[in-house]
């Protein structure tokens, strides 16, 4: 049972251009949470999703950012029009269900460079 | 949520028990101790949580003072792969929470 999958590892843009980062949650689970970690910072919380609908995208920057989990396929993080200040490690978690009871399982993270 | 003060770095030597101390003092009735760590550039790992009662897993185990405001995460027997940032955060465990991660423990675990 493959664990939360995150592409790519690595992602490196230059200013202007879009990044677009994907998650794949655990087998059975059908909740999504996307967690940004700027450099030297601790780890904040973005958008949650489930399947088809946004729950709940308060940690979301007002511009550029979006978020979607589709009736088929990953979830996706579209940053459109990277700038220098948008590198970080993004991490997505999964959950069985909306609430923390069952832990939240995390994946490794995909690291975006702004050049 | 209730807010939750660690020490920022703590030692220990391999083979030895590593106990983390977290404080809690505001926490509420419904709120669960929930502890994750962070190994250098990976993404966060749940270790264990409870409410009320010590808890153990294959992981750790999680001791909760009666009156709930202060537990301890405790690794039995650290190894060097334990060397990580651990969290300790306050959640009601019903309905979608976020997990707030200050800025933790850095555990060293030395040969």
């Amino acid at each position: 049972n493959a664990g939360v999958m995150q592409n790519p590892r690595h992602l490196v843009r230059r200013r202007g251009q879009e990044a677009r980062l994907r998650c794949s949650p655990m087998k059975g689970h059908s909740h999504v949470y996307w967690y940004r970690q700027l450099p030297e910072e601790g780890l904040k919380f973005m958008v949650y999703l489930q399947k088809e609908n946004i729950i709940d995208e308060s940690g979301m920057p007002k511009e550029r950012f979006s978020a979607e989990f589709p009736k088929e396929g990953p979830s996706i993080l579209r940053i459109q029009q990277v700038v220098r200040g948008d590198s970080a490690a993004y991490f997505c978690a999964s959950s069985p269900e909306g609430s923390p009871r069952y832990g939240y399982t995390f994946g490794s993270g995909t690291r975006l460079t702004v050049v | 949520d209730a807010k939750t003060t660690q020490p920022t770095s703590m030692d220990c030597a391999e083979g030895r028990a590593a106990n983390l101390p977290c404080n809690h003092s505001t926490i509420s009735g419904n709120e669960y101790v929930y502890w994750y760590r962070q190994i250098h550039s990976q993404g966060p790992q749940y270790i264990i949580h409870g409410l009320k009662n010590n808890e153990t897993n294959e992981m750790a185990s999680l001791i909760i003072t009666e009156d709930r405001k202060s537990s301890t995460l405790i690794l039995p027997h650290a190894t060097l792969r334990d060397t990580a940032v651990y969290y300790c955060i306050v959640i009601s465990n019903t309905g979608f929470q976020k997990l707030v991660f200050g800025t933790g423990t850095r555990l060293l675990v030395s040969p």
